[in-house]
């Protein structure tokens, strides 16, 4: 089945420790994204990627780095520099231009 | 920077009434507006989504309205049902770039 699939779903760090969640579509699509949610808040964007080695910075990236080196795959990485970490964290994907996006399941980052 | 915004944090229905969630934006520039439904605990899905040049779209139990003029978007819900209980967003997007979206609207429904 095609998809969009985040990893783990829940993540427990200790404070001042990088983590990387992990998500990975086999939709084909060329656009992937990154949103942080907090508690009765919208989604916001983290970075976005639309095509492979390329990504630009949304509205929250300080403390937050990503890569894109295959299509399928847009890996976060949340850095000790990220002040308040603790969030859940969705990853979508769509097609170029395309008014949806897909989104996986979340990940829920806890950091003590 | 401009935004997508909703007009309440919460709605209570009984089941069968229609529901009627409302949502204000910014940005005249933007070439879709979505609503996407969210329930606990999962990532957002797609309900349905309006180009900038419709000012109306139906779907299955579902409408969007969308008034350029006053910039208002909304999604009606015809005879709601308890599983529509649901965190509801809109969001926007301008080609090239990701979407954004607004806070949302908890709707609950009573049967």
């Amino acid at each position: 089945d095609g998809g969009i699939t985040q990893s783990p779903k829940y993540l427990f760090r200790k404070e001042g420790q990088n983590v990387t969640l992990s998500c990975e579509q086999n939709l084909n699509h060329d656009a992937m994204y990154w949103y942080r949610q907090d508690p009765g808040q919208g989604l916001r964007l983290i970075y976005y990627s639309q095509i492979v080695n390329d990504f630009q910075k949304g509205d929250i990236a300080e403390g937050y780095s990503v890569s894109r080196e295959k299509k399928e795959s847009f890996p976060l990485t949340v850095t000790s520099a990220q002040k308040n970490p603790t969030a859940f964290y969705l990853c979508a994907s769509s097609y170029l231009g395309g008014a949806e996006a897909f989104f996986g399941q979340g990940t829920r980052l806890t950091v003590v | 920077g401009e935004s997508v915004g909703l007009h309440l944090p919460t709605l209570s229905v009984q089941e069968g009434d229609n529901s009627i969630i409302n949502c204000a934006y910014s940005n005249s520039a933007s070439d879709y507006f979505i609503w996407y439904k969210q329930e606990s605990g999962k990532g957002p899905q797609f309900i349905i989504d309006i180009r900038s040049n419709m000012d109306k779209r139906q779907g299955q139990r579902v409408t969007v309205l969308l008034n350029k003029t006053v910039k208002h978007l909304s999604l009606q819900i015809a005879a709601t049902q308890p599983g529509d209980s649901a965190v509801y967003f809109c969001a926007e997007n301008q080609a090239g770039t990701a979407l954004i979206f607004g806070k949302g609207t908890t709707l609950s429904v009573s049967s």
